[in-house]
C-alpha cells in the first residue's frame, strides 16, 4: 500500500460545529504532515508529527487541533472555524521528519467549506 | 526561513512547444527540490525532484536543472501536450528536514 488515505473527501460545517479530518497510511512512515491549501495558492505547512509526537506547529490557531493516535493515523480536529478556514486540507507522510527529504506523497485531501 | 520565488505565474504554449518554469530559493542549506503537478481539484503529484549534489536530472520529456551557486532551479518540459496543462509548484526542503516550502505556482496552458 503506497497511498495516503484521507476522509472525508468533502466536508461542510457550520462555525459552531466540531468535526474531524482523518488521514491514514500503512507504509511504515514515521512522519506525518498537515498542509492547508487555499484556492490558487500553494500548500502551506501546518503541523508535523514525528514518531507520533508533534514536532512542528507553524503558529496554527488553536481551533485546529492535531492528534496522532498511532503511527498510521493522523487526525485534525476542527472547532469554531471561520469561513476563511475553507480550503483543501492535505495530509502527507514520509519515512522520517528529521532527515534529508526523500519526498512524500500527498493524500487526496479534504475539501472543507465553513458556512 | 526558506523563501521560494517562482516565475512565471502563467505560461501559455502551443502543443509541441517547450515550457520552462524557474524558481529561486533563499536558504543555502536547502538540498532537495521537488516539482509537483496539480490538476484542478486534485492532489499535488510529484513529477520530478533533484538533490543539491546533482546539476541536472531528466525523466522522458521532463528535466530539472539546479544551479546551487545562484540558488535557482528550473523545470523543462519538451514536446508539451494538452494533458500537461495544470498548475506546477516548485518546492525546497532544508537539509535534515522533510518539510517543504512551495513557490506560488505556475499555471501551464497547452493549446492543441
Amino acid at each position: 500500500d503506497t497511498e495516503v488515505t484521507q476522509t472525508p473527501k468533502h466536508l461542510v460545517m457550520g462555525m459552531t460545529n466540531k468535526k474531524s479530518l482523518k488521514c491514514e497510511q500503512h507504509m511504515g512512515h514515521r512522519a506525518m504532515y498537515w498542509y492547508k491549501q487555499k484556492a490558487k495558492k500553494p500548500p502551506e505547512l501546518m503541523f508535523v508529527y514525528s514518531y507520533e509526537k508533534l514536532s512542528i506547529n507553524e503558529s496554527v490557531p488553536s481551533r485546529f487541533s492535531p492528534e496522532c493516535p498511532n503511527s498510521s493515523l493522523l487526525n485534525l480536529h476542527l472547532h469554531a472555524l471561520q469561513p476563511e478556514d475553507s480550503a483543501l486540507y492535505l495530509c502527507a507522510s514520509s519515512q522520517e521528519a528529521r532527515t534529508d527529504n526523500y519526498g512524500y506523497t500527498f493524500g487526496s485531501g479534504t475539501r472543507l467549506t465553513v458556512v | 526561513g526558506e523563501n521560494v520565488e517562482q516565475h512565471p505565474s502563467t505560461l501559455s504554449v502551443q502543443e509541441g512547444d517547450s515550457a520552462v518554469i524557474k524558481c529561486t530559493y533563499s536558504d543555502s542549506a536547502s538540498n532537495y527540490f521537488p516539482w509537483y503537478k496539480q490538476e484542478l481539484g486534485k492532489r499535488p503529484q510529484l513529477i520530478i525532484d533533484i538533490r543539491s549534489n546533482v546539476g541536472e536530472k531528466k525523466d522522458q520529456r521532463i528535466a530539472v536543472t539546479l544551479n546551487k551557486t545562484a540558488k535557482h532551479f528550473s523545470l523543462h518540459i519538451t514536446e508539451t501536450q494538452p494533458e500537461d496543462s495544470a498548475v506546477y509548484f516548485c518546492a525546497a526542503s532544508p537539509s535534515g528536514y522533510s518539510t517543504l516550502t512551495f513557490g506560488k505556482g505556475t499555471m501551464l496552458l497547452v493549446s492543441p
